[in-house]
């Protein structure tokens, strides 16, 4: 069975500071890997996506992630965080056709000024 | 416009009765979700179209929950006898085809509550 597990529900950091999202998943083949980001009233947006190609995977807004197969894990981050990443972040895993995608539950991001 | 559309923007009704949410797909985009997030929770799949096939319906939480689509276009998601378990966000999103890697797109989202 294949499942995502995102650890830490909510985290807060400085502005300026690291962010780091931790995102690991089970998958029996190998998985697309996705992460979404939901601004506050908005729907959810793609930021980036593994599909098998390099395994450091870059996006919008300065963040990127790094599919690491011997971890089982995907993390997000992004070097100086920025008053506007504060945001619901979701990673998803994709492991064949259309109806084999799960989401986490979510993390939500908060920037101290 | 260009992106995936949705309506109502929020929905309030009363226990047991019934409600439907529409979803406008982005033109030529032949998979179609509907995801449903509780308050606090993650994104949990309902039904997934895809072309003319077939629907994947494994993941409607019960028979009161029902959802058509019009060849590759518009969906609908039906909820009878509405409880108050039913509140949360729907949501709708399409992409290019049904194919693991391609990247969906999601609508703004219906925010039911039942009372």
């Amino acid at each position: 069975a294949q499942s995502v597990t995102q650890l830490g529900s909510h985290v807060s950091v400085s502005e300026g500071a690291l962010v780091l999202l931790r995102c690991n998943y089970s998958s029996s083949v190998p998985p697309y890997l996705f992460w979404y980001v939901q601004y506050p009233n908005q729907g959810l947006q793609l930021l980036l996506k593994y599909t098998s190609a390099a395994t450091l995977v870059k996006g919008i807004n300065g963040f990127e992630a790094e599919f690491k197969k011997s971890e089982t894990s995907f993390h997000l981050t992004k070097p100086s965080a920025h008053m506007s990443d504060a945001a619901e972040y979701f990673c998803a895993v994709s492991v064949g056709t259309g109806n084999q995608f799960y989401f986490g539950t979510g993390t939500s991001l908060t920037v101290i000024p | 416009g260009a992106g995936v559309s949705q309506s109502p923007s929020n929905k309030v009704t009363e226990k047991g009765k019934d409600v439907e949410l529409r979803c406008d797909p982005i033109s030529g985009h032949t998979a179609l979700y509907w995801y449903r997030q509780r308050l606090g929770q993650g994104l949990e799949f309902l039904i997934y179209f895809q072309g003319n096939s077939a629907p994947d319906k494994s993941g409607l939480p019960s028979d009161r929950f029902s959802a058509e689509r019009t060849g590759e276009s518009v969906s609908t998601l039906t909820i009878q006898r509405t409880q108050q378990e039913d509140s949360a966000v729907y949501l709708c999103a399409s992409s290019l085809s049904f194919r693991g890697q391609e990247t969906q797109y999601f609508g703004p989202g219906t925010r039911l509550l039942v009372l």
